[in-house]
């Protein structure tokens, strides 16, 4: 039973454009939510998160938005350089007080110079 | 600081031998997670500690699986016997359980693991 799933395996986007990763949850108990990065042979990397009280959070060139009613989340990154190329992990947690996330299946991003 | 450890980096093995991974945390860090990445699934959380306890083990897949974590700074996952459908990716995570700070885990390199 997937909770959190990215749907797009692969995106591929040209550099200076926007590119928008997609995650939807199915658990609307979950109250915080990650995106991490994967580059090859190495492990994911925090991204930026955001709580269920906002709907959106912006880091430089990265926004996460948030759609409590749709249970879908989004993360736009703008504009695109080609080191984003990478895989990109969605991650949620619920009201447990502990650290444990749950992760969707990742989406790999090409940037094309 | 140097990261989360782990360690091999690469483990080939075949069906029905013992491979155990290992893995050093972040000093100060007091949760620890053992995940497994694979295509289909993404990363999978096997099992949590906290302060050397395990907590939430229900990822483990079945009693091939067992984890400990002796101290702070060591923990094993062990796979007897193991299986060529074992073959993934498996990273360790750590966290400072403490406030927002307990959401940001940080990975380590991975092992990939290899059965045939």
């Amino acid at each position: 039973d997937q909770q959190v799933k990215q749907n797009s395996p692969s995106l591929s986007v040209q550099e200076g454009r926007i590119s928008i990763l997609n995650c939807d949850y199915t658990n609307s108990m979950f109250d915080y939510f990650l995106w991490y990065k994967k580059y090859p042979a190495e492990g994911p990397t925090f991204l930026i998160s955001i709580s269920s009280i906002k709907d959106k959070n912006e880091d430089g060139r990265f926004t996460v938005f948030l759609n409590k009613s749709a249970k879908h989340l989004s993360l736009h990154i703008v504009p695109s350089q080609p080191g984003d190329s990478a895989v990109y992990f969605c991650a949620a947690s619920g009201s447990s007080n502990t650290g444990k996330l749950i992760f969707g299946q990742g989406t790999t991003l090409q940037v094309k110079p | 600081d140097a990261g989360v450890i782990q360690s091999p980096r690469h483990e080939v093995t075949e069906m029905g031998q013992e491979v155990t991974l290992r893995c050093k945390p972040i000093s100060g860090h007091n949760s620890l997670f053992w995940y497994r990445q694979t295509m289909m699934r993404g990363l999978e959380l096997l099992i949590y500690f906290n302060n050397n306890v395990p907590i939430d083990d229900s990822g483990m897949p079945e009693d091939r699986f067992s984890a400990k974590m002796p101290n702070a700074s060591f923990s094993t996952l062990k796979i007897q016997p193991s299986e060529p459908r074992d073959s993934a990716v498996y990273f360790c995570a750590s966290s400072l359980e403490q406030g927002l700070d307990r959401y940001e885990q940080y990975f380590g390199p991975g092992t990939r693991l290899t059965v045939t």
